[in-house]
C-alpha cells in the first residue's frame, strides 16, 4: 500500500473550516483515500473514504487531486471536540489491511 | 448499546504470566481485527479474521494466539508476556473484504506488563 505524508500538527480556531491535507504521490489506481481520527483514549473512528470523485458527508468533505497524489480533509466547522490525531490512509483494502501513519495532531481552540 | 465492546479495558500483569482479551460485535459483521498501538503511538494491525477464518497474520509472534469461536466474536490470548508487550490492543470489525468502507473500533485494552 502507498504511503502517505501528513504535517504533524495543526491549530485551528473553534467554528472555522478546518483543512487537514496529505500527501500521497504513489498512490497505485485500485487504491482508496481514507480518514480516520482518534481521539486522547479513544478508539479509532472512521470520517470518510474515496477513490478519485470528491466525498461529503455529515462529518467532512474529501477532496482528492485529479491526479490523485494528494488530498485535504475539511472539517467545515471544528469544535473543540473535534481535537484529535487524524490518519489518511491509502489501501487497496486488500484483506481488509488498514496501515495507519504517525497523523495530524489537530488541536482546536476556543 | 456498545458496537464493538472489549474487555478488560485495563490489565495490569507481570512478565512471564498468559492473558486473554475479548472482543464481541454486535453489528453483523464479518470481518474482525486486532490493532496494537505502542506507546510511540504507531497503531499497527495484528490479524484479521473473515468468518472465523484468519486472512492476516503480520508477523505477530506465536506467543499471541487469537481465537474466533464465532463470527461476533474474536480472542486475544497472549503466553508469556514481555515488557515490550506492553500496549493499547483495539478489536474492530468491518463488513466485507477486502474494501472495508468503514472499520468499526473498540475502546482498546490497556496491557501493561510488569
Amino acid at each position: 500500500d502507498a504511503k502517505t505524508t501528513q504535517p504533524p500538527s495543526m491549530d485551528c480556531a473553534e467554528g472555522r473550516a478546518a483543512n487537514l491535507p496529505c500527501n500521497h504521490s504513489t498512490i497505485s489506481g485500485n487504491e482508496y483515500v481514507y480518514w480516520y481520527r482518534q481521539i486522547h483514549s479513544q478508539g479509532p473512528q472512521y470520517i470518510i473514504h474515496g477513490l478519485k470523485n470528491n466525498e461529503t458527508n455529515e462529518m467532512a468533505s474529501l477532496i482528492i487531486t485529479e491526479d490523485r497524489k494528494s488530498s485535504t480533509l475539511i472539517l467545515p466547522h471544528a469544535t473543540l471536540r473535534d481535537t484529535a490525531v487524524y490518519y489518511c490512509i491509502v489501501s487497496s483494502g486488500q484483506g481488509g489491511k488498514l496501515i495507519f501513519g504517525q497523523g495530524t495532531e489537530l488541536s482546536v481552540k476556543p | 448499546d456498545t458496537a464493538v465492546s472489549q474487555t478488560p479495558k485495563y490489565l495490569v500483569t507481570q512478565m512471564g504470566n498468559d492473558k486473554s482479551i475479548k472482543c464481541e460485535q454486535n453489528l453483523g459483521h464479518d470481518t474482525m481485527y486486532w490493532y496494537k498501538q505502542d506507546s510511540k503511538k504507531f497503531l499497527k494491525i495484528m490479524f484479521s479474521y473473515n468468518n472465523k477464518e484468519l486472512i492476516i497474520n503480520e508477523t505477530v509472534p506465536n506467543r499471541f494466539s487469537p481465537k474466533s469461536p464465532d463470527k461476533a466474536h474474536l480472542n486475544l490470548h497472549i503466553n508469556s508476556l514481555e515488557l515490550g508487550d506492553s500496549a493499547v490492543y483495539f478489536c474492530a470489525s468491518s463488513q466485507g473484504v477486502p474494501l472495508p468502507g468503514e472499520l468499526f473500533f473498540g475502546e482498546g485494552s490497556r496491557l501493561t506488563v510488569l
